[in-house]
């Protein structure tokens, strides 16, 4: 069965200054897609960035890149210039078919 | 960008009685819905997937006969809450995908349920 796992509850990181959120995951598959989701407060799940395994590119979306290593089925999310309105919790998820499973989430804290 | 209105936000019930949630795509026709259930700095449990105009796909453990789910058309799912009591009480969340593909997965707002 597939996995994903963060292994980090909380990361604190101060204004201005690059995060790294980290991610892994297991799938005996080779097509599927990846995700990193937003959650605020207001409990909006917010989709920040997907990548689909069989490009090799990593995504990138204005701040917030990826380092996707598929051959060690991880994920990780950078956070460049961290803002204030970042703070947030933020899930991995893997999808594949009709099928979604998020990890256990990381409590992101900007410190200003 | 695709919208997945969610509604009621906020219900609160008292215990033994029913409560419907909808969930609708407000743009986009949605053959696929997903309800989940969110406990407090918990990460989303999939409930069940909805598909429009079959039998929801319930998780293992889930009951199906307490959370009744119906896929009546391609814009609109409803998760009916039976006989709420207050383990019941918890944020549920709907998503829902474009086109039956995965690619992309719009959530609603959610819904905080509280069962007095």
């Amino acid at each position: 069965a597939q996995t994903v796992t963060q292994s980090q509850p909380e990361m604190s990181v101060q204004e201005a200054e690059t995060v790294t959120l980290s991610c892994t995951y297991d799938t005996s598959e080779s097509d599927y897609y990846l995700f990193w989701y937003k959650q605020p407060p207001s409990r909006q799940m917010i989709l920040v960035i997907r990548q689909e395994a069989y490009k090799q590119q990593n995504a990138t979306e204005n701040r917030f890149s990826v380092n996707f290593q598929k051959a060690a089925k991880s994920f990780s999310l950078k956070i460049s210039d961290s803002q204030l309105g970042d703070a947030a919790m933020y899930f991995c998820a893997y999808a594949r078919d009709d099928k979604i499973i998020f990890g256990k989430g990381t409590r992101l804290h900007i410190l200003p | 960008g695709a919208v997945v209105s969610q509604h009621p936000s906020w219900v609160i019930c008292k215990s033994g009685t029913s409560v419907k949630i909808e969930c609708r795509s407000l743009d986009f026709q949605a053959t696929t819905m997903f309800w989940y259930r969110q406990f407090p700095k918990q990460s989303l449990m999939l409930m069940a997937t909805s598909n429009e105009g079959s039998k929801a796909t319930y998780e293992q453990g889930v009951e199906k006969d307490k959370f009744l789910i119906n896929h009546a058309s391609l814009t609109l799912s409803t998760l009916t809450v039976t006989s709420a009591h207050p383990e019941d009480s918890s944020f549920y969340i709907c998503s829902a995908i474009p086109g039956g593909s995965n690619e992309k997965l719009f959530f609603g707002s959610g819904t905080q349920l509280s069962v007095l």
